[in-house]
């Protein structure tokens, strides 16, 4: 009965670099949330999809970064010529209902 | 615009004392109030969750205690523990409303033997 799955688990780019954090959610759940967590900071939202649509990106910035919900296979947040201010914890969660529960996150380091 | 407001921002606490976590919100259209437990290097863990039709939900040594005219809720660790050491943040959310979860900005627990 495995959890939400993340990863990698750590990545680490150069500026200019894209990077794809990729996140399988638990069995049978059909929605995925991507939050972004800055250090000393709480969680933010950024992006709800379910599969193959995205629900809610009112949390996305507006260029550089994208998500997808595959029919088949794992959510994936990209984010294209990333920057320093991208490094962070990136999480994702999946739900059936209200409740949801998280992945181990992807912390990204952006040299 | 921080719609969910967390205090303290750290605290420390004996072993077997009592740790108290307070939220504010300010959004009235949130009808679902859960809290997350976070070990450094780790992903958020569910704790416990409440809805405002109740004002009080117990789990173990957890407790929520609900406010909604003062629009507050708070978390309660009983006989707290140094393995309760950890990250605590609340969130809310708009059932219906696609579910994002607000955060507050956490409070760091230390509970010292």
């Amino acid at each position: 009965n495995a959890g939400v799955m993340q990863n990698p688990r750590h990545l680490v780019r150069r500026r200019g670099q894209e990077a794809r954090l990729r996140c399988s959610p638990m069995k049978g759940h059909s929605h995925v949330y991507w939050y972004r967590q800055l250090p000393e900071e709480g969680l933010k939202f950024m992006v709800y999809l379910q599969k193959e649509n995205i629900i809610d990106e009112s949390g996305m910035p507006k260029e550089r970064f994208s998500a997808e919900f595959p029919k088949e296979g794992p959510s994936i947040l990209r984010i294209q010529q990333v920057v320093r201010g991208d490094s962070a914890a990136y999480f994702c969660a999946s739900s059936q209902e209200s409740r949801q529960y998280f992945g181990p996150g992807t912390r990204l380091t952006v040299l | 615009q921080q719609q969910v407001k967390q205090s303290p921002q750290s605290l420390i606490v004996q072993k077997g004392g009592i740790s108290i976590i307070n939220c504010a919100y300010e959004n009235t259209a949130f009808d679902y109030f859960p809290w997350y437990q976070q070990f450094p290097g780790k992903g958020p863990a569910l704790l416990i969750a409440i809805r405002p039709d109740v004002s009080e939900k117990k789990e173990g040594r957890f407790t929520i205690s609900f406010n909604k005219s003062a629009k507050q809720f708070s978390l309660h660790i009983m006989d707290s523990q140094p393995g309760d050491s950890a990250t605590y943040f609340c969130a809310a959310s708009v059932t219906g409303g696609g579910n994002k979860l607000t955060f507050g900005t956490g409070t760091q627990l230390k509970v010292e033997l």
